[in-house]
Formats: structure tokens, C-alpha cells, sequence
């Protein structure tokens, strides 16, 4: 059964560090997302990328977040310069239509010391 | 604006229960409901989706979510808990731009007692 995968599953990272994310949606999916979910918060929606570009962002994605398809088959989300803030499970999901529902990767604890 | 409730951060029921989560939603349009289950250390997964077909919704592992408008609500229920359905429980809402963003509920742990 395809899945999402995402890597890695957990990463370490000192505070004003560039962090890149990586997620490889379902193969046949065209909509891609990212949400994050902090320890002991509700899982928010960050990003959804569309034809090579962002469809919607919410007020978290700020300048200091990109995502990018660079090959067709990886979808990544980098930040810049990480907060202590930032630490959180980032979820990567896909879906084949807009209106269907969402498959979902396992996450990337990220931890900002 | 699309919002989503959880009522209960934990509950808690004995093996062969009825498990009963609830979820209460505001939708400036018709909603498309989901409710997604994480297991530890793993990704979300879709238990079941509500998009304005029958109001009784029928998913995996015996799960099921009934729609009522009147009460915008979309309780997750299941007639007999079992251990392995130990997990924490998300209600969620598309968002109503067609980008089918989802926005989601606080979540419900949901622990099953032998």
C-alpha cells in the first residue's frame, strides 16, 4: 500500500540553525501539505502547495519558512533560522484531489535546543 | 471560520465499552468532516469522512461518526472498545478555501482498561 513517508524522524538542532524537512508524498498525489503539532497542542495547518506553488499559508508560516518540490518526487520544508519555538512534530500529508481526504506521513520530532 | 471542538482531552473506558468521542464543528459552508486516529510514534490515519452523503458514516475498525447538522456535530462512536483502539483520537474540518486544508481538533486520548 503507498504511503508517506518522511525523514528523519527526528532531528536535533541548535537555535538560528537551517533546518530541511523531507517528505515523499504518494506518487500519483498532486496536493501537498505541511502541519506541525507542538508537544501537547492541537495538530495546525502550516502550508498546502499546489502546482509548484503555495495554494494557502497560515499566519505560522512566516519568511523564515520555504518549501520546495525539487525533483517530483520530494516535497521539503526548510527553516531558516530556528526558534526555540519551532519545536514541534512537523507532519508532511498528500492528496490526490483538493476535496479527498489526506494521507499522512509518520512526522519529524524536531527539537531546537 | 471553520473551527473544531473536542470535547474531553482524555477518556477512558473498559475493554468492551462503548466508546463515545466527541466533536462538535462551526462551518460557514457544508462541511467535510474527518475523524483520524494516531497510534504512538506513528502518523495520522484516516478512520472515517463525512462529505454530505449519508449523515451515518461508517469506517475502519468498527468505528463509526453519525452527522447532525441541528447539533453540528460529528461524534465518533464504537459499540465495543478493545485494547488496541488505545490511541489518540482527531476530529477535523476542511477548511473552506478548496485548498482542502484541514483543521483540526485538540484531540481525545482514548485509553481502554482490561
Amino acid at each position: 500500500e503507498p504511503e508517506v513517508t518522511q525523514t528523519p524522524s527526528h532531528q536535533v538542532t541548535q537555535m538560528g540553525q537551517e533546518v530541511i524537512l523531507r517528505c515523499v508524498p504518494i506518487s500519483n498525489h498532486l496536493y501537498f501539505y505541511w502541519y506541525r503539532q507542538i508537544l501537547g497542542q492541537k495538530v495546525e495547518f502550516l502550508v498546502s502547495f499546489y502546482n509548484n506553488e503555495i495554494s494557502e499559508k497560515s499566519e505560522i508560516f512566516d519568511d523564515q519558512f520555504s518549501v520546495e518540490r525539487p525533483d517530483g518526487s520530494n516535497f521539503t520544508l526548510k527553516i531558516r533560522s530556528t526558534k526555540l519555538e519551532d519545536s514541534a512534530m512537523y507532519f508532511c500529508a498528500s492528496s490526490d484531489a483538493g476535496y479527498n481526504e489526506q494521507f499522512f506521513g509518520p512526522g519529524t520530532r524536531l527539537t531546537v535546543l | 471560520a471553520q473551527s473544531v471542538t473536542q470535547l474531553g482531552s482524555h477518556v477512558s473506558v473498559s475493554e468492551g465499552a462503548l466508546v463515545l468521542l466527541r466533536c462538535n464543528y462551526s462551518s460557514s459552508v457544508p462541511p467535510y468532516l474527518f475523524w483520524y486516529v494516531q497510534y504512538p510514534n506513528q502518523g495520522l490515519q484516516l478512520l472515517l469522512k463525512y462529505t454530505s452523503a449519508a449523515t451515518l458514516v461508517k469506517g475502519i475498525n468498527g468505528f463509526e461518526a453519525e452527522f447532525k447538522k441541528s447539533e453540528t456535530s460529528f461524534h465518533l462512536t464504537k459499540p465495543s472498545a478493545h485494547m488496541s483502539d488505545a490511541a489518540e483520537y482527531f476530529c477535523a474540518v476542511r477548511g473552506s478555501s478548496n485548498t482542502g486544508k484541514l483543521i483540526f481538533g485538540q484531540g481525545t486520548t482514548l485509553q481502554v482498561k482490561p
